[in-house]
């Protein structure tokens, strides 16, 4: 059974870089044919895709965020991060990690259990 | 970018009501990656539906997709207790990307 754990600061100051880990359990992140994505939901609003890393480390971001965004893997760790800089309120939210899997039409089909992140000074 | 329009955005209902969700794509989506998630407070989504109608694994069969093009709707037989929650629909497009509808609350009448 896949397991995706986020980690992270859960406050950040306004104008720096927001860090986030996700950590895979029980399963290679190389294994199969996967994307590992970062979605993000501020409270009581409804849900953003933020990006996403194939195995081969290749990205894709969503345009309204990809001047400041990053997203990279740690094959040693069975890791992958977000780097979001440059953060302002807007930012604050609930930031999941997720597993698409093109098995059933790249639907979202392990979650983290999402973290919180507020920024504020 | 293709924007999922979801109606309406609460829905009250009773336990053993039928509820029938709505999305709507600007423009056609293919239905091979139309999905439904319900997420309930303090989780993370649930997938429910892939390919438009495919039923996730585990789902119970009250719950059932249906649609193609620009027009989708996920129906619940009968409401129970615990499927009082938010759905959202998601697509997944050529570019690579995925986007989700603003999503309808199922609450308690």
């Amino acid at each position: 059974q896949v397991q995706l754990q986020e980690s992270g600061p859960g406050l950040v100051k306004p104008s720096q870089t927001l860090s986030l880990t996700c950590t895979v359990s029980g399963g290679s992140i190389y294994s199969g044919s996967y994307y590992w994505n970062w979605i993000r939901q501020p409270a009581g609003k409804g849900l953003e895709w933020i990006g996403r890393l194939y195995t081969s480390g290749s990205t894709i971001y969503n345009p309204s965020l990809e001047s400041r965004l990053t997203i990279s893997v740690d094959t040693s760790k069975n890791q992958f991060s977000l780097k979001l800089k440059s953060v302002t309120a807007a930012d604050t939210a609930m930031y999941y990690c997720a597993r698409a899997s093109w098995n059933d039409g790249w639907v979202f089909d392990y979650w983290g259990q999402g973290t919180l992140v507020t920024v504020s000074s | 970018e293709i924007v999922l329009t979801q109606s309406p955005g609460t829905l009250s209902l009773s336990p053993g009501e039928r509820a029938t969700l709505s999305c709507r794509a600007s423009q056609s989506v293919s239905s091979t990656y139309l999905a439904w998630y319900q997420q309930k407070p303090g989780q993370a989504p649930r997938l429910l539906i892939y390919g438009a109608s495919s039923r996730a694994t585990g789902i119970p069969d009250r719950f059932s997709g249906s649609g193609s093009g620009t027009d989708f709707t996920l129906t619940i037989g009968r409401l129970e207790p615990e499927d009082f929650a938010v759905y959202f629909c998601q697509q997944y497009d050529r570019s690579s990307t995925w986007t989700f509808g603003q999503g309808t609350k199922v609450e308690i009448k």
